[in-house]
This record gives C-alpha cells, structure tokens and sequence, in this order.
C-alpha cells in the first residue's frame, strides 16, 4: 500500500541552524501540505501545495519557513532560522483528487532545538 | 475565529462497551469535516470526511455522524486495538480557505 515517507525521524539542532525536513509524498498525489504538533497540543496546518507553487499558508508560516519540491518525488520544509518554539512533531501529508479530502499523513519528524 | 472542541479529552472503555466522541464546531459555514485516528508517535490516518447535515458514514466498528453544530463517533463493541487518539478537524466555506482547524482530540483507551 503507498503511503508517505518522512526523513529524518528525529532531528536535533541548535538554535539559529537551517534545517531541512524531508518528504515523499504518495507518488500519483498532487496536493502537499504541512503540519505541526507541538508536544500536547493539536496539529496546525502550516502550508499547502500545488501545481509547483504554495496554495494556503498559515500564520505561523513566516518568513522563516519555506517549500519546495525539488524534483517529481521530494517535497521539503525548510526552516532557517530554527528558535526554541520551533521544537514540534512535523508532518507531510498528500491527497489525490481534491485538497484536503483523504489527507495520507506520513510519520512525522520530530523536531528539537537546543 | 473557527472553533473546534473535542469531548471528552480521555475516555477508558472496557472492551465490548459502545460509546461516542463528541466534536462540536463553531464555523462560518461548514465545507467538510474530517475525522482521523492518530497512535502515539506517528501521524494521523484519515477515518472519513462529511459534508452536510444528516450524512453518516461507517467503517468497521466506527460510524460518524454529522449535524448542524457537531459530529459525533460512535464506538460499537471495541477493542483494544481501537485505543488511540480520535482527531477531528472542520473546514470552512468563508473566504475561499481550505485550511483545516484542528481539535485537541479524545484519547481513548479499551481495555480487554
């Protein structure tokens, strides 16, 4: 059964480093979204993806973070300037026909500042 | 604001003992209602989507239902393997946004 990819599982960072979170969503899909969880609290939608370009952003989504789809399988969030408040759970999740119906999230990677 | 609220926000069933989660939503017109199962460290699976008033939905021991104001998911006889937590997140209509909210979820546990 296809399902989403995520790497690295867990990352570990100092405060103020670039980092890069890797995704393979379902190969036929063609919407890409990201999420966080901060430990404890519920999943926020980050950003959408489509067609090359982003769909929806939210307000967490500043100018620190960016998407991009490199090559037809790798989709990748980018934070560069990591803060402590970054530390989370980071889901990519894809969907086929339509956004945001029959969402499949991968595993997520966990994130730490230090 | 769009609101989410799940309840309650831990349910211990025994196995066998039906139940419901409840997830009441405060939206500007309702796209679509989306309920996911998640087991510790992973991601989300995606259960079912509603979309208007009235429509149910089933799937093994899990049937969700939909009103006006929440949604509900029924629990018929569980088992443990049903033990997770159950999220619910409600898209809105305004605005042209396709940015789903989220609620805190039900953890559950079914004991055997």
């Amino acid at each position: 059964e296809p399902e989403v990819t995520q790497t690295p599982s867990h990352q570990v960072t100092q405060m103020g480093q670039e980092v890069i979170l890797r995704c393979v969503p379902i190969s036929n899909h063609l919407y890409f979204y990201w999420y966080r969880q901060i430990l404890g609290q519920k999943v926020e939608f980050l950003v959408s993806f489509y067609n090359n370009e982003i769909s929806e952003k939210s307000e967490i989504f500043d100018d620190q973070f960016s998407v991009e789809r490199p090559d037809g399988s790798n989709f990748t969030l980018k934070i560069r300037s990591t803060k402590l408040e970054d530390s989370a759970m980071y889901f990519c999740a894809s969907s086929g026909r339509t956004s945001y119906n029959e969402q499949f999230f991968g595993p997520g990677t966990r994130l730490t500042v230090l | 604001e769009d609101q989410v609220t799940q309840s309650p926000e831990a349910l211990r069933l025994q196995e066998g003992e039906s139940s419901s989660l409840n997830c009441s939503y405060t939206v500007s017109g309702l796209r679509g209602l989306f309920w996911y199962r998640q087991d510790p460290g992973k991601g989300p699976e995606f259960l079912f989507t509603l979309y208007s008033a009235g429509e149910e939905k089933e799937k093994e021991r899990l049937k969700a239902t939909l009103t006006k104001k929440e949604s509900f998911l029924h629990i018929t006889a569980p088992k443990p393997e049903d033990s997770a937590t159950y999220l619910c997140a409600v898209q809105a209509v305004a605005g042209g946004s396709y940015i789903p909210t989220f609620g805190r979820g039900t953890s559950l546990i079914v004991h055997p």
